[in-house]
This record gives C-alpha cells, sequence and structure tokens, in this order.
C-alpha cells in the first residue's frame, strides 16, 4: 500500500528555536497534503493544507507566520515551526491524498515536538 | 459544517467481553465517506474501514464490525471477544466525498481491555 513518512518522528528544542518536519509521499503524487496537530488526549485538528505550486491554506486561529509550510514538490511538503514555545509542543501528523475514484488518504506516522 | 461526535470519551472492558464504540456524525452533504482508525500509544494511525456513505451494509472483518445507520446518522463499531491488544484510541472521522478533502475527526475514544 501507499506510504506516508515523517521526519524526524521525534523531536526535542529549545524555546525559541525553528523546527522543521518533513511530509514525503514515498510512491504517488500529491498536490494536497494536511498537516494535523494533537494535543496529549486530544483529536487530530486540521491546522492547514499544503497545496503544491501555491500558498498554503490555513484553519482558523493557526498563525501562518508562526507554522511556515511549503510544498517544494509533488511528493514533498514541510512544516516549519518558528520561534518555537512549549506550548507548540504536540504531535503533528501529515496526510496525503492520493487519486482515486474516492477520498483515499494515507498518513504519516507523525512527529511528536517537545519544546523546552 | 461537518461534525463529529464520539460521546464515549474512555471505556474499560474485561478481556473477552463485547464492546461497541458510538459515532454521530453531522454533515450537509450527501456524498461523504465515514472512517474508523485506531491510534496505540505509539501515536501511529491505523485505518480500519472506510464507509461510502450510498453504502448501509454492515460489514464484518474478523472481530470487528460496522453499523451505519444513514437514518439516525451513526457509524457504530463493535470489537468482539475484546483483547488486551484492542487497548488504543479509536477514532471515527468524516470527509467529503471528492479527492482532495480533508479529514474531521471526532474527539476519540480511548478504550482499556483488562486482562
Amino acid at each position: 500500500g501507499a506510504v506516508v513518512s515523517q521526519h524526524p518522528s521525534r523531536v526535542i528544542c529549545k524555546s525559541g528555536t525553528s523546527v522543521k518536519i518533513e511530509c514525503r509521499s514515498l510512491d504517488f503524487q500529491a498536490t494536497t497534503m494536511f498537516w494535523y496537530r494533537q494535543f496529549p488526549k486530544q483529536s487530530l485538528m486540521l491546522m492547514a493544507t499544503s497545496n503544491e505550486g501555491s500558498k498554503a491554506t490555513y484553519e482558523q486561529g493557526v498563525e501562518k507566520d508562526k507554522f511556515l509550510i511549503n510544498h517544494a514538490s509533488l511528493t514533498l511538503s514541510t512544516l516549519t515551526v518558528t520561534s518555537a514555545h512549549p506550548e507548540d509542543s504536540s504531535f503533528y501528523i501529515c496526510s496525503a491524498p492520493r487519486l482515486t475514484s474516492y477520498n483515499e488518504q494515507f498518513f504519516g506516522p507523525g512527529t511528536r515536538l517537545t519544546v523546552l | 459544517a461537518q461534525k463529529v461526535t464520539q460521546a464515549q470519551t474512555e471505556i474499560s472492558v474485561v478481556e473477552k467481553e463485547d464492546v461497541t464504540l458510538d459515532c454521530v456524525y453531522e454533515t450537509r452533504d450527501t456524498t461523504y465517506y465515514l472512517f474508523w482508525y485506531k491510534q496505540p500509544p505509539s501515536g501511529e494511525l491505523v485505518f480500519l474501514i472506510r464507509r461510502n456513505s450510498f453504502d448501509e451494509q454492515n460489514e464484518i472483518s474478523g472481530r470487528y464490525s460496522w453499523n451505519f445507520q444513514k437514518s439516525t446518522s451513526s457509524f457504530n463499531f463493535t470489537i468482539t471477544a475484546s483483547q488486551v491488544v484492542d487497548s488504543a484510541v479509536y477514532f471515527c472521522a468524516l470527509s467529503e466525498a471528492t479527492y482532495g478533502q480533508n479529514f474531521v475527526f471526532g474527539p476519540g475514544t480511548r478504550l482499556s481491555v483488562l486482562p
């Protein structure tokens, strides 16, 4: 089956630093990718939609200047958390839809970010 | 707007008991997809099932079964003869039926199966 990878799987950083998370679709192309955030014991909430060749669209309440998204190619989207703070500590999951007759999507394994 | 409700926040059962996880959804779309995912402690989502809104047939896969009722906007999930390995958080999700639509997840139900 199709695979979506994320790198890194886990990152610990100091407050004020920037962290980049990569999401790759390994065996299919995706013009759209989604970034979700999951706080402890909560559900997945959509943060933004990454669009290849155009700007990302952000959900209400998500700061676009803080969470920079770049959809560099049809298989790669990156999420950069700029000037990370402890409240940004969360589990970040990406997903990529594969073009089929239905909305078939594949989720990455997630990246656990801890900001000290 | 789409919304998914999972009324049970946490459920504890003893091994070999049957357990049903409830899912109620809201959507104005006439065509949509419903999903169930399992999230073990590792965090990686495990796909369990996808159901098209036009297909109301119940489905069984081993110890798992799903009951989709459009009339009540429910898509419930039953685990028969539960096992300790079933312990996880289970999410019900909804999406539009067209390509490239994001998922709307329910709040999740944490299932603990005790030995």
